[in-house]
């Protein structure tokens, strides 16, 4: 089992739309979770931290489920912008900074 | 200017060859990583520095090796490129300051095709 699953999509919603990803993770005494984003052919950049409480910034709402070991993330009022691959990560819980990446979340936003 | 370079942005080489990618920081930070990227399996960890005198292997350090020549510098060495080496190389860095979740900020990456 992979410690980051992801479905890779491709999520094709209308622009407007509210659309969500689940990513789920094996290894339960990780510490810290994150959504990056990465563009086409682009590097990855961190979107936003996943906290236990769960975080909000704008348009994008980020939720940890510590129980059944899943984080989320939801887009509402999607732009034709947020069209790129979003990637659930988390750090390990080793303090050695360590990232462990999902292959990622394919979201094209339609016109 | 970016705070993260990577030379060369593109290169393909033949089979056998050496060939040495390189990576640069201005941000003084302590921590720099090497991730290849391949299609369907995201990101993974050749190796990780948290500076110039302490030098990890990651996940798939096979095949490759490292130098830390300066807290800036980072580069990511194939002795002997093989076809399964084609990936798109990522270079990334962290600082971790107390209180603060690590951030990795990453160079734009290096397509390297091996024939």
């Amino acid at each position: 089992r992979k410690e980051v699953e992801q479905d890779p999509g491709p999520f094709n919603v209308p622009e407007g739309a509210t659309v969500a990803f689940n990513c789920t993770y094996s290894n339960s005494a990780s510490q810290s979770f994150f959504w990056y984003r990465q563009d086409c052919r682009k590097e990855p950049k961190l979107l936003m931290s996943v906290y236990s409480s769960g975080n909000e910034d704008g348009r994008f709402t980020a939720q940890l489920n510590r129980a059944s070991q899943y984080i989320s993330l939801l887009i509402r009022d999607s732009k034709l912008s947020d069209s790129a691959t979003y990637l659930c990560v988390e750090r390990g819980s080793s303090n050695t900074g360590k990232l462990i990446f999902g292959q990622g979340t394919t979201l094209q936003v339609k016109p | 200017d970016a705070d993260v370079t990577q030379t060369p942005r593109n290169r393909i080489t033949k089979t056998g060859k050496r060939i040495m990618l390189e990576c640069s920081q201005t941000k003084g930070h302590d921590r720099m990583y090497w991730y290849r990227q391949d299609p369907g399996l995201g990101l993974r960890l050749i190796y990780y520095s948290f500076d110039v005198k302490d030098i990890n292997k990651g996940e798939i350090s096979d095949g490759y090796s490292v130098s830390r020549q300066a807290q800036a510098k980072f580069s990511l060495s194939l002795e002997s490129a093989i076809p399964n080496q084609t990936a798109l190389y990522f270079c990334a860095t962290s600082d971790r300051l107390a209180g603060i979740e690590d951030t990795q900020y990453f160079g734009p990456g290096t397509r390297l095709t091996v024939l």
